[in-house]
């Protein structure tokens, strides 16, 4: 069973950086047929997909367009984890970030983390 | 950005079948897609519930129970998630997501309460 826990400061403030950690077990972030997701959530916005990472011979991203120039989503192969970094974040970026898998030609995200509230404010 | 858009609120008795809707812009064919659907309870994630595509490509969550199925009203443009038989437990919200132009698109979600 795969399990996903995110971990990370709670709190950032508007302008800084935001970064996130999810740690995986029951697989691997080099995996060829495992894909690895950030998604967020708000009361404002709702469910929002971020990004993605995977690897197949070469490691690839996907970026949500509304993200692009801000977000950066990375592997870390010896530590079985990949990382969020949201630049210059506003008020706006306040929700609860999940990570999360979906396998390869799925279409579709099966397993989710339990998520992390991270607030953004002076 | 597409949006998939959901009824806010389904309310039903015990028993009863819940049928919630997640309709895709015009524009978008709902028989090109696979649709995820997702169970939300308060402070948890969501939960993977089943992907349909057609009769021949679906797929159940782990355990998930067969009371919840897909399907589609390609004359409305919509994925339709099935409830049959409500439980008290099946009180949540409810999302729909689809793969469209190399992005995750979530549905607006229902909140299903059962009276």
């Amino acid at each position: 069973q795969v399990l996903l826990e995110v971990s990370g400061p709670g709190l950032v403030k508007p302008s800084q950086t935001l970064s996130l950690t999810c740690a995986i077990s029951g697989d691997s972030v080099s995996s060829n047929s495992a894909i690895w997701n950030w998604i967020r959530q708000s009361p404002s916005r709702g469910l929002e997909w971020l990004g993605r990472t995977y690897y197949t011979s070469d490691w690839y991203r996907n970026y949500a367009l509304s993200m692009r120039g801000r977000i950066t989503i990375s592997p870390d192969t010896s530590k079985n984890q990949f990382s969020l970094q949201l630049n210059s974040v506003s008020p706006e970026d306040t929700a609860v970030y999940y990570c999360a898998r979906e396998g390869h030609g799925d279409f579709g995200i099966e397993y989710w983390g339990q998520g992390a509230l991270v607030t953004v404010s002076s | 950005q597409a949006v998939l858009t959901q009824p806010a609120s389904l309310s039903a008795s015990p028993g009863a079948p819940a049928s919630l809707t997640c309709t895709l812009p015009s524009g978008i064919n709902v028989g090109t897609y696979k649709i995820n659907w997702y169970q939300q309870k308060p402070g948890s994630p969501p939960q993977f519930l089943l992907r349909y595509k057609s009769d021949s490509d679906k797929q159940q969550g782990s355990g998930v129970p067969s009371r919840f199925s897909g399907s589609k009203d390609a004359s409305a443009n919509a994925g339709i998630l099935l409830i049959s038989g409500l439980q008290s437990e099946d009180e949540a919200d409810y999302y729909c997501m689809i793969w469209h132009n190399d992005a995750h698109v979530f549905g607006t979600g229902t909140k299903v309460t059962v009276l």
